[in-house]
This record gives structure tokens, C-alpha cells and sequence, in this order.
């Protein structure tokens, strides 16, 4: 079963523009969780995503937005472009089921903000 | 506020030697708890983790990891280490009515094991 891919790999921005990244689940996954990797802050929890409503957000400013797809792709939007949006978005997916599930995670996008 | 402290930040031990990183939560009711590893240049992979039941849980590689209710605590343990185990390790915890498949992590801890 293929696991978690994101598109694109790497991407380079200059401030004030946006971002849009991709996210496909794992097959059968409806659950779709993002979040942003940095030096400093760590692994930091930005939303999620079931059956294409947002279930939870984290506690990043409205700069930062998503979305999921009838078939559970997502897709993660910054706006106005900082650089300290710098940093490692990763993606995850879960089965979701009657109890909680493990969440398996994708290889990222690594943004860098100039 | 909901937190996760990892006590250890960088970690160096020999081959062979024994490890056990510390993890600990500020979480009220019910958690599901994890410790999950990158490797260098690869993506996050689960280790174990903690659902309910026996609160000694092994993972794979030869880690193991244990769930003291009472002292809020999920230390990772493996009895020998290899080289190969040179990686960042976060603890993750999901607990809270409204949380949903949420993770919380912390910092990471990155081991370094030297031949």
C-alpha cells in the first residue's frame, strides 16, 4: 500500500506571497492532519481534516488555511508569506474507525521563506 | 494548557549502552500515547504505542516503552543500543474530548550513538 505523499518536496517563496502544498492519503484514510516542523518550536499541530470539514485547529493565525477533497486529498494554503513560516510542513493520515488509530505521516514539503 | 516535556534534548551513548528518554504530559482523562522516530533524511515513523490495557508496551527495533498513570509519565526504553538508532525521537500524546486525531509533541530528543 503506497503511504502518505506530498507534493511538492521543496519549495522556494519570497515574503508576501502564498503557498499551497499537497497532501494524498494512504487509500481508505479520511483523515487528513497537518503540521509544521521547525528548529525551534518543534512539531506543532495545525489542523485536521475529516470527510472535508475541519474537525480541530491549531493555534496558528488565519494566514494559514486548508482543505480536503471529496476523495480526502488535502491541500494547506499560507498567505503573505513570513519568514518564520519557514520550516517542514508534514502530513498525516489515519484510518478512521470506532477508536483512535495511528497517524502515518508523509516525507513533507520544506519551505523556505526569503 | 495540555503539554508534553521531553526531558532530554541530545542524548550521546556508546553501542551497546542502555537508554531511556523521559516523557511526560499535562493531560486530564483518557490519552493515546506514542513515541515516534526520524531517522536522518527520512520521514516520522511510529515506534509504539499506548491505547489502553497493559501499560508495558513493545514497539518495534527492541523498544519498549512504559505508561505510569499516575506519574503522567511514557518513558522509552531499550535495553542496548546500535548505532543505527542515531535519530530524533518525539513523545505524542492525544487526549481531550475535542482533540480528534490531534497530536501533541515534544521537542524531540536527538540520540547520537557512537561506535
Amino acid at each position: 500500500k503506497a503511504g502518505v505523499t506530498q507534493t511538492p518536496r521543496y519549495l522556494i517563496k519570497t515574503r508576501g506571497q502564498q503557498v499551497t502544498l499537497s497532501c494524498s492519503p494512504i487509500s481508505g484514510h479520511r483523515s487528513v492532519s497537518w503540521y509544521q516542523q521547525t528548529p525551534g518550536q518543534g512539531l506543532q499541530f495545525l489542523f485536521e481534516y475529516f470527510s472535508e470539514t475541519q474537525r480541530n485547529k491549531g493555534n496558528f493565525p488565519g494566514r494559514f488555511s486548508g482543505r480536503q477533497f471529496s476523495n480526502s486529498r488535502s491541500e494547506m494554503n499560507v498567505s503573505t508569506l513570513e519568514l518564520g513560516d519557514s520550516a517542514l510542513y508534514l502530513c498525516a493520515s489515519s484510518f478512521e474507525g470506532l477508536t483512535y488509530n495511528e497517524q502515518f505521516f508523509g516525507p513533507g514539503t520544506r519551505l523556505t521563506v526569503l | 494548557a495540555q503539554s508534553v516535556s521531553q526531558h532530554n534534548h541530545h542524548v550521546i551513548l556508546s553501542e551497546a549502552a542502555s537508554l531511556e528518554l523521559g516523557c511526560n504530559y499535562s493531560y486530564g482523562g483518557t490519552v493515546n500515547l506514542f513515541w515516534y522516530v526520524q531517522y536522518p533524511g527520512q520521514h516520522l515513523q511510529l515506534l509504539l504505542k499506548y491505547f489502553s490495557g497493559d501499560p508495558l508496551v513493545k514497539g518495534i527495533k527492541g523498544f519498549e516503552a512504559e505508561f505510569i498513570k499516575s506519574k503522567f509519565s511514557f518513558n522509552l526504553r531499550k535495553p542496548s543500543v546500535q548505532w543505527s538508532d542515531t535519530a530524533e525521537y518525539f513523545c505524542a500524546v492525544n487526549g481531550g474530548s475535542n482533540s480528534g486525531y490531534a497530536l501533541n509533541f515534544g521537542k524531540g530528543t536527538s540520540l547520537l550513538v557512537t561506535p
